[in-house]
């Protein structure tokens, strides 16, 4: 069974201060993995999809990256407005919908 | 295009009663999904179609839920009779493509 598995559950930033997202997972055979960011109220937004080990993707402040056991997102410098929660999902070779991991809510205070 | 349109946004009915939950996914895609979200169950796939045929139901908690895509335009989410436990977020997203899913705004239900 597809297991994802996202840390710290909750962040608290300075503007200005960056930081990393972890996401860890578990596939018997991986086809992508993809954040989403999602705001209060509303569906998760699609940021980025990663395919292979050491394949990295970069959108603004935001920059993804894969290994064969996690993916991390990297948040440089900050804003108030990158304050959502940030999910991780893994697409299984053998399945198509995604499995999501619970998400890390992101505050970035001014 | 006006995204994935739910409705109602907010349900909020007495437990045994019947909630119908509502989606028009994004013209041309022909993939959807109904996905449940709660605090301590995340996002949980519940069923999807592809081309308004259910695919893969795994997910469906029992018999008290159902879903229909009657044609490629829309999509019913049904929960008869409905219990406290069903309160969350309902989220329905649709594709054309294998990894960019759209997502709606959801609707919330509330099982009192």
């Amino acid at each position: 069974e597809d297991q994802v598995t996202q840390s710290p559950e909750a962040l608290r930033l300075q503007e200005g201060e960056s930081s990393s997202l972890n996401c860890s997972y578990t596939v018997s055979g991986l086809r992508g993995l993809f954040w989403y960011r999602q705001d209060p109220g509303k569906g998760p937004e699609f940021l980025f999809t990663l395919y292979s080990a050491g394949e990295e993707k970069e959108k603004e402040r935001l920059k993804a990256t894969l290994t064969k056991k996690e993916s991390f997102l990297h948040i440089t410098a900050p804003k108030p407005e990158d304050s959502a929660t940030y999910l991780c999902a893994v697409q299984d070779t053998g399945r198509r919908a995604l499995t999501f991991g619970s998400g890390t809510r992101l505050q970035v205070q001014p | 295009d006006a995204g994935v349109i739910q409705s109602p946004r907010h349900e909020v009915t007495e437990m045994g009663q019947e909630v119908t939950l509502r989606c028009k996914p994004i013209s041309g895609h022909d993939y959807l999904f109904w996905y449940r979200q709660t605090m301590m169950r995340g996002l949980e796939l519940l069923i999807y179609f592809n081309n308004n045929v259910p695919i893969d139901d795994s997910g469906m908690p029992e018999d008290r839920f159902s879903a229909k895509m009657p044609n490629a335009s829309f999509s019913t989410l049904k929960i008869q009779p409905s219990e406290p436990r069903d309160s969350a977020v309902y989220f329905c997203a649709s594709s054309n493509r294998w990894e960019k899913l759209f997502f709606g705004s959801g609707t919330q239900l509330s099982v009192l």
